[in-house]
C-alpha cells in the first residue's frame, strides 16, 4: 500500500465537464507534488506545492489548476481538457527540507484519465 | 536547466544476473540529488537508491548499489543477483538543491525497461 493516496484511480470525461483529482498524504510532508505521464514517458512536472506556496511549470496550461485546502490534500481541477491531455497523472509528496535524507518523493498510484 | 539521459531504452538479463543502467546528467548546479526510481507495470513509481551529490562514497540498498561520478556527471545503476520482481521501467532523475530550502521538482531521464528472464 502507499503512504500517498489518489482518488479516483480512474477517470473517464468529456472535453466539457468538470471533474477533480485528489491527492492525500498523512506523513506530515511539507511538499507536495502533480506529475503527468504519457504512455512510455517519462513523468513530467506540473506543480510544485511546498511551505504554502505555488511553482507552476510555465508550459502547464490553465485548464489545471491546483488548489491545496491543507497541507495534507492537493487537488487538481480539471476544466475544458482536451485528448492530449489523456494521461497518467501522478501525485507525490516529500518532506522538502534541506537534509538529503528528507527529499526522497513519495509517490502515490497515480490516477488514469481518458478524455473522449 | 538540466537533463537526464538514459542511452538503454530496453535490456533483457536472465536471473541470478548482474545488470547495470546507465545514466548521465548535465547541470550547472553544484548542489543536487540524483535518485533511481522503478516503475512496474502496476504504474506505481517507487524509489530505489539515492545519492546527495555532496557524499563522495557511492550509496548501496541490499542488492542496489550506484557508481557515482561527479565529475563525469555519471550515475550508473549496478543491480545484483536479479530477480524476476525486478522486471520494471527503471528512471534516474535529477533534483537541485532548493537555494531558499522547500523543494523542487524531478527531472526525469527516458528511462530503462529492464527485463529479467526465468
Amino acid at each position: 500500500d502507499t503512504e500517498v493516496t489518489q482518488t479516483p484511480k480512474h477517470l473517464v470525461m468529456g472535453m466539457t465537464n468538470k471533474k477533480s483529482l485528489k491527492c492525500e498524504q498523512h506523513m506530515g510532508h511539507r511538499a507536495m507534488y502533480w506529475y503527468k505521464q504519457k504512455a512510455k514517458k517519462p513523468p513530467e512536472l506540473m506543480f510544485v506545492y511546498s511551505y504554502e506556496k505555488l511553482s507552476i511549470n510555465e508550459s502547464v496550461p490553465s485548464r489545471f489548476s491546483p488548489e491545496c485546502p491543507n497541507s495534507s490534500l492537493l487537488n487538481l481541477h480539471l476544466h475544458a481538457l482536451q485528448p492530449e491531455d489523456s494521461a497518467l497523472y501522478l501525485c507525490a509528496s516529500s518532506q522538502g527540507g534541506w537534509d538529503g535524507r528528507n527529499q526522497p518523493q513519495h509517490f502515490g498510484d497515480g490516477t488514469r484519465l481518458s478524455i473522449l | 536547466a538540466q537533463t537526464v539521459t538514459q542511452s538503454q531504452p530496453e535490456m533483457s538479463v536472465q536471473e541470478a544476473e548482474t545488470v547495470t543502467l546507465s545514466c548521465t546528467y548535465d547541470t550547472s548546479e553544484n548542489n543536487y540529488y540524483l535518485f533511481w526510481y522503478k516503475q512496474p507495470p502496476s504504474r506505481q513509481m517507487i524509489l530505489v537508491i539515492r545519492q546527495e551529490a555532496y557524499k563522495q562514497q557511492n550509496a548501496t540498498e541490499n542488492r542496489f548499489s550506484v557508481n557515482f561520478q561527479k565529475a563525469a556527471k555519471s550515475f550508473s545503476l549496478k543491480i545484483s543477483d536479479s530477480q524476476l520482481g525486478d522486471t520494471a521501467m527503471y528512471f534516474c532523475a535529477f533534483m537541485k538543491v532548493n537555494s531558499g530550502g522547500g523543494a523542487d521538482g524531478l527531472t526525469f531521464g527516458k528511462g530503462t525497461h529492464l527485463i529479467i528472464q526465468p
